[in-house]
């Protein structure tokens, strides 16, 4: 089965409002975990990472949650603008190293409405 | 900020025919990789190459796909024979140590 999968294929929010995009996981060993976002006709571009080690990881108006119990991450967008309209996925080595392949989920379309 | 290149951006081949798509990765990284993209599904890894070998495949690499590392800084992915399910983008990705992966801006691949 899939390492790793979204719960939403589409997410519509209003300009200003957060957004919060979730993904699951199904390996406990994976202990690296990467967002990525993808406009269109471009290639996926980092924007932030956790390690199992921590819960929660903050970068400039993006946050990722991680629940190891229930092998749950979420991205959470604040103030979100046109800008932010893109494909959003989630992705992990396969439960493996970091050296091992990718393994990227199916991805969330979020789209901002002005 | 230092980017991988992948060229050409669009590439249309007739079904049977042998196509290179070509990937300049970030100097100084060990670890080179292609995946695909068929439209709007997920991204799929293909083959992984470190210390000028393939280190790893997925059932998608079959016989047909090849990968080399030519010259040092170039980075290629050949289809030998090209079938329809090929057209895809095709994106080239690379990282230095255990983390960090860059990924190349795509090449759209359309076979007719």
């Amino acid at each position: 089965g899939e390492s790793v999968g979204l719960h939403l294929p589409t997410l519509s929010v209003q300009e200003g409002d957060n957004s919060i995009i979730n993904c699951a996981y199904s390996n406990s060993a994976s202990d690296y975990f990467i967002w990525y976002k993808q406009e269109s006709g471009k290639g996926p571009q980092f924007i932030i990472d956790i390690r199992s080690n921590m819960d929660k990881r903050q970068g400039q108006r993006v946050t990722v949650l991680l629940n190891k119990t229930v092998k749950h991450l979420s991205l959470q967008i604040a103030a979100t603008q046109p800008g932010d309209s893109a494909v959003y996925f989630c992705a992990e080595p396969g439960g493996g190293s970091g050296n091992t392949p990718l393994v990227f989920g199916k991805g969330t379309r979020l789209s901002v409405i002005a | 900020e230092p980017e991988v290149t992948q060229t050409p951006s669009h590439q249309v081949t007739q079904m049977g025919q042998e196509v290179i798509l070509r990937c300049v990765p970030i100097s100084n990284h060990l670890y080179f990789y292609w995946y695909r993209q068929i439209l709007g599904q997920k991204v799929e890894f293909l083959v992984s190459f470190y210390n000028n070998e393939i280190s790893e495949k997925s059932e998608i690499f079959d016989d047909q796909f090849s990968v080399e590392r030519p010259d040092g800084s170039n980075f290629t992915l050949k289809i030998r024979s090209t079938k329809l399910e090929d057209s895809a983008m095709y994106f080239c990705a690379s990282k230095r140590a255990t983390y960090g992966y860059t990924f190349g801006s795509g090449t759209r691949l359309t076979v007719v």
